[in-house]
């Protein structure tokens, strides 16, 4: 059975820190990831999505994929208080598999 | 363009009563999911379908759930005699195709079951 494991924080960071969000995975012949975030009382919001080993960079976000160590992160850089929420990450297929997502919150 | 949109936002009905959930994907997607979220929980799969089909309805709860998508756009999920623990926020999402495509969601309809 395909497993995505979060740790569920709260992660807190200074704003203009570095957030690093972290999950791991069981599935071997997982090839890509989504990362959600989702804000208290919304529905999740698609932010990036990586299908490589390596990195992937979008503005403040980097998405970093290891898949001989079955291991994705998050990295939020310069982070804000609006970067405030619970992070989900997914693993694709005919469903999403999600972790349990990690709350994150970023103080002034 | 427009993104997945779900009706109503919220409803809530009494114990025993039959609800009916609509999820409208966006346009040319042919994947749809329905997924569950109770308060403080993560989310739960309950089926997917591709064009008109249900491949996969192993996440429905118990056979008062049924869901069935027609002309491969909208879809319904029905929730015979509600039950409280039926409480929760139904999510709708769509993709371009079943498998890694990726995977957006509407914003939701909070049901409560009083």
């Amino acid at each position: 059975q395909k497993e995505v494991e979060q740790n569920s924080g709260p992660l807190s960071v200074p704003e203009g820190a570095i957030a690093s969000l972290n999950c791991t995975y069981s599935d071997r012949g997982s090839q890509s990831f989504f990362w959600y975030r989702q804000y208290s009382g919304k529905s999740p919001e698609l932010i990036m999505s990586i299908y490589s080993n390596g990195d992937k960079e979008d503005g403040r976000f980097t998405a970093q994929l290891n898949k001989a160590s079955q291991y994705v992160s998050l990295l939020i850089r310069d982070s804000q208080p609006s970067d405030s929420a619970t992070y989900l990450c997914a693993s694709p297929g005919d469903k999403l598999i999600f972790g349990t997502g990690t709350r994150l919150q970023v103080f002034p | 363009g427009a993104g997945v949109s779900q009706s109503p936002s919220n409803k809530v009905t009494e114990k025993g009563k039959d609800v009916e959930l609509r999820c409208d994907p966006i346009s040319g997607h042919t994947a749809l999911y329905w997924y569950r979220q109770s308060l403080g929980q993560g989310l739960e799969f309950l089926i997917y379908f591709q064009g008109n089909s249900a491949p996969d309805k192993s996440g429905l709860p118990s056979d008062r759930f049924s869901a069935e998508r027609t002309g491969g756009s909208v879809s319904t999920l029905t929730i015979q005699r509600t039950q409280q623990e039926d409480s929760a926020v139904y999510l709708c999402a769509s993709s371009k195709d079943r498998g890694t495509y990726e995977q957006y969601f509407g914003p939701g309809t909070r049901l409560t079951v009083t």
